[in-house]
């Protein structure tokens, strides 16, 4: 089964700029996974970012946006603000399902 | 604005079946994949399943022996079943809808689901 690796953890200062990326087992990271990301803050439900490499919904603040990077998918929030510190999640397709990577702890300090 | 409900049992004993419902609404049931998730307390978030509103499925594959995903359509409602649970299948269940075109954008509230002796 594929396995979705993220960076444990990331910190950054406010009103800087952070990559978060998510890589695939199976090689590089293409279109064809459909990259998902989403925003987790304790007890809360996720909620969803960008879907689809690099579309964002509607809801989606305009500081966050995906890529593909260096062979894999890639979350930049430019601009962060004190409530981006959350957990954020990668989701890839793989093989007719779909795949969680580990997450990352984001902290804003 | 599109909501999803969704509701089961939330104390189980080993061995049981885990049953959880979801209701879609506010939102085009027919066009989209419907999901169910999981997360363990303190850990990350695990895919189990996918639905097609014409009822085909897809599993996660470490999970594939014991669940079963449904729908109805009348009732814009699809369900969770999970036999023969455990501990380790303790864990707040959220369900979701979409797919690879529109994204997994709306989501349920999430059940925990305790299994203990």
């Amino acid at each position: 089964q594929t396995v979705v690796t993220q960076e444990p953890s990331l910190t950054v200062s406010p009103g800087g700029t952070v990559t978060l990326t998510c890589a695939s087992s199976t090689g590089a990271v293409t279109s064809g996974y459909y990259a998902n990301w989403f925003q987790q803050k304790p007890g809360q439900a996720p909620g969803a970012l960008i879907y689809s490499t690099s579309n964002k919904h509607s809801w989606t603040p305009a500081r966050f946006s995906g890529s593909l990077l260096g062979g894999k998918a890639a979350l930049t929030l430019s601009g962060v603000q004190p409530e981006d510190e959350a957990e954020y999640y990668c989701l890839l397709y793989s093989g007719g399902a779909w795949v969680f990577g580990g997450g990352t702890t984001l902290t804003v300090l | 604005q599109v909501q999803l409900q969704q509701w089961g049992a939330g104390l189980l004993k080993p061995s049981e079946t885990l049953s959880l419902t979801c209701a879609v609404y506010n939102g085009s049931f027919s066009a989209y994949y419907c999901n169910w998730i999981r997360q363990p307390p303190g850990k990350g978030l695990e895919w189990i399943g996918d639905i097609s509103q014409s009822g085909t499925t897809n599993y996660n594959p470490s999970l594939r022996s014991r669940v079963t995903i449904s729908v109805d359509t009348s009732k814009n409602q699809f369900s969770l079943k999970l036999s023969s649970v455990t501990a380790a299948d303790t864990a707040v269940y959220y369900c979701a809808r979409g797919d690879v075109i529109t994204g997994m954008g709306y989501w349920g509230q999430g059940t925990l689901v305790t299994v203990s002796s």
